[in-house]
């Protein structure tokens, strides 16, 4: 299975700056099935980026993903209050599918 | 517009079955989708249980394939989960969501349902 390492674990900006989340696979993840999702406490998960950089439908163009292979990143342009929150690296493209362990983005 | 909604016991004993269903509204089961389920552990990160397709076809997790049965009922627009001989390490949030290995990945995800494993 592709094990994927998030890092940093915990990220403390303040609103209004950028933010870059690392997402790193242990093997290469094939055609870019690489998402990210957005978890607020309570709440289920909210996709925001699939296949590495194409945004799910009504994510704001602050958030952007990038990557390939096995090094991906997830960028927050300008931090709003409503975006510190857990985020999940996912790899789609082989079985099983798997989860990073997340990075909380927190306000500093 | 699509909605998941998560049922069942919220709690189960040890050694036994967990069996919970999802039921899916503004769009048909047998749509063309596969069907995810998608486990949390109370304070922890986010576990793929396996997914399954409006055929019956079924891919499950290795780490719980052994105990695990998907299935959808299109006759309820429904899905299920069963998962057997719990123990406590099966306590967790257990969401539904729309999408898997093909295509879109989960984009439409119930809320969840809280299963505790205790006697």
């Amino acid at each position: 299975e592709i094990v994927l390492t998030q890092s940093p674990g915990t990220l403390s900006l303040s609103p209004g700056e950028r933010a870059t989340l690392s997402c790193r696979a242990s093997q290469s993840v094939s055609s870019s099935s690489l998402a990210w999702y957005q978890q607020t406490p309570g709440q289920a998960p909210r996709l925001l980026i699939y296949g590495a950089s194409s945004r799910a439908t009504g994510i704001p163009d602050r958030f952007s993903g990038g990557g390939s292979g096995t090094d991906f990143t997830l960028t927050i342009s300008r931090l709003e209050p409503e975006d510190f929150a857990v985020y999940y690296c996912q790899q789609y493209g082989s079985s099983p599918i798997t989860f990073g362990q997340g990075t909380r983005l927190e306000i500093k | 517009q699509v909605q998941l909604q998560e049922s069942g016991p919220g709690l189960v004993k040890p050694s036994g079955t967990l069996f919970l269903t999802c039921a899916v509204s503004g769009v048909s089961v047998s749509s063309g989708n596969w069907w995810s389920w998608v486990r949390q552990p109370p304070g922890k990160g986010l576990e793929w249980i396996g997914e399954v397709y409006h055929s019956g076809s079924a891919s499950y997790n290795p780490s719980l394939k052994s105990r695990v049965t998907m299935s959808v009922d299109k006759s309820e627009n429904q899905l299920s989960l069963r998962l057997s001989s719990v123990t406590a390490a099966d306590t967790a949030v257990y969401y539904c969501a729309r999408g898997g290995m093909t295509g879109i990945p989960p984009n439409y995800w119930g809320q969840g349902i809280l299963v505790t494993v205790s006697s």
